[in-house]
């Protein structure tokens, strides 16, 4: 059964307009989850994380929102621009141990222009 | 070079043949991590080094076997593997297991192809 889930495959947004990435869990145990961004060709580059101590981390256009309760987590990405079309992949670890990230199955962004 | 780094990018082989990938990293970092990205699935641990100790197998068939020689240097011997062995391998690296910051940088990954 998959812990982390990523439900929407994809989703497509207009420039300049607020994407929202959306995560679910299962696992309580998590207490540290990223969000990485992957490119055709490319592995997947870091982008954010949180510890499950925050409910909210921000860096630049991406904020990352953590809702313990609902296990629940989400991406916010305001300003969408086209080059943040991609597959963004959401991950938790915890428990036994913060390197064990489980990965969601991903899903795939397009900012159209 | 920069980051991590994984050779080949693309390997065709038979169900009879012996092949190994390679992954460096120069990043300075002290664990390193073999993934299999299969289609339509998420991304799934196989191995992790910390400090050229291997401290995880996540219940690998023995025809994935990993060598780290060194903390800079990760390889992944494949031996007999089956059609259902084709996907992506990724490599990746941290500072430490377990310690902060816990964030993984990856490697573009080969792409393989069992026939």
């Amino acid at each position: 059964d998959q812990q982390v889930k990523q439900n929407s495959p994809s989703l497509s947004v207009q420039e300049g307009r607020i994407s929202i990435l959306n995560c679910d869990y299962t696992n309580s145990m998590f207490d540290y989850f990223l969000w990485y961004k992957k490119y055709p060709a490319e592995g997947p580059t870091f982008l954010i994380s949180i510890s499950s101590i925050k409910d909210k981390n921000e860096d630049g256009r991406f904020t990352v929102f953590l809702n313990k309760s609902a296990k629940h987590l989400s991406l916010h990405i305001v300003p969408s621009q086209p080059g943040d079309s991609a597959v963004y992949f959401c991950a938790a670890s915890g428990g036994s141990g913060t390197y064990k990230y489980i990965f969601g199955t991903g899903t795939r962004l397009k900012v159209l222009a | 070079e920069t980051g991590v780094t994984q050779t080949p990018r693309h390997l065709v082989m038979g169900m009879t043949n012996k092949k190994s990938l390679k992954c460096e990293q120069h990043l300075g970092h002290n664990a390193m991590y073999w993934y299999k990205q299969s289609a339509k699935k998420p991304l799934e641990l196989m191995f992790v080094y910390n400090f050229k100790e291997q401290t995880e197998n996540n219940s690998v068939p023995s025809r994935f076997s990993p060598e780290c020689p060194n903390s800079s240097h990760l390889f992944l011997h494949l031996h007999t593997l089956q059609p259902e062995d084709s996907a992506l391998y990724l490599c990746a690296s941290s500072r430490a297991i377990d310690v902060n910051p816990y964030e993984q940088y990856f490697g573009p990954g080969t792409r393989l192809t069992v026939t």
